[in-house]
């Protein structure tokens, strides 16, 4: 049991380039999470979804894209990375909305 | 508005002392959790505690939702217990969106 892994865990990019995060859980949990971290702050919310094929906005979405294909992936795209997306990128999942949130290992991004 | 606040801001302790931390918010919760994130940046779940008293080893946590904090108890610090300590909570009313607010956090660093 893993439980939330993310790939990949460093990547640089260039302003400009695009990539895609990938957050897997073997919890089967309904409801998946993508924050980030900017240096010396809380977590902040992207984008979460509550079930398979489903995702929403949340709190700084600007400038990423998602997608939920499948119940235990949540995909995490940036299109044309800014150095305002330097950041760390972590994933989380729940069963529901109120229960405990579990964390993957993030993803540190440096865009250049 | 909605927010959650964290004290102190930065603690520095003596092995094998004992510590409070402590977390305000501002309305109802649905969830509420304590993370420690290690200076290698994960985030480990200590904590899912919307009420009650917890307790696991040399930790444990209090909340009294109805005055709207909880608090941390680290008691016999180790070194290993030094980083960020983060609380964060889902508030209940609709307009706060399905997320987790994270606190600012409790820097913690304990001397050998």
């Amino acid at each position: 049991n893993a439980g939330v892994t993310q790939t990949p865990k460093f990547r640089v990019l260039k302003t400009g380039q695009s990539m895609t995060l990938l957050c897997a859980q073997d919890m089967n949990h309904e409801y998946m999470y993508w924050y980030r971290q900017d240096p010396g702050m809380g977590l902040r919310l992207i984008h979460y979804s509550v079930g398979e094929g489903t995702t929403a906005k949340g709190e700084v979405p600007d400038g990423y894209n998602v997608s939920r294909l499948k119940k235990q992936n949540f995909l995490l795209g940036l299109e044309s990375a800014a150095p305002s997306q330097t950041s760390v990128y972590f994933c989380a999942s729940s069963y529901e909305r109120t229960n405990e949130q579990y964390f993957g290992p993030g993803t540190r991004l440096t865009v250049t | 508005g909605i927010q959650v606040e964290q004290s102190p801001p930065d603690l520095i302790l003596q092995e094998g002392a004992n510590s409070t931390l402590r977390c305000n918010f501002s309305d109802s919760v649905n969830n509420l959790q304590w993370f420690h994130q290690n200076p290698w940046g994960q985030l480990i779940n200590l904590f899912y505690i919307p009420s009650g008293t917890k307790q696991n080893g040399r930790l444990s946590a209090t909340t009294v939702a109805t005055e709207r904090y909880s608090l941390l108890y680290i008691s016999s610090s180790q070194t290993t217990d030094s980083g960020v300590y983060f609380c964060a909570v889902s508030f209940r009313i609709k307009a706060a969106g399905n997320k987790l607010t994270f606190g600012g956090g409790t820097r913690v660093l304990v001397k050998p």
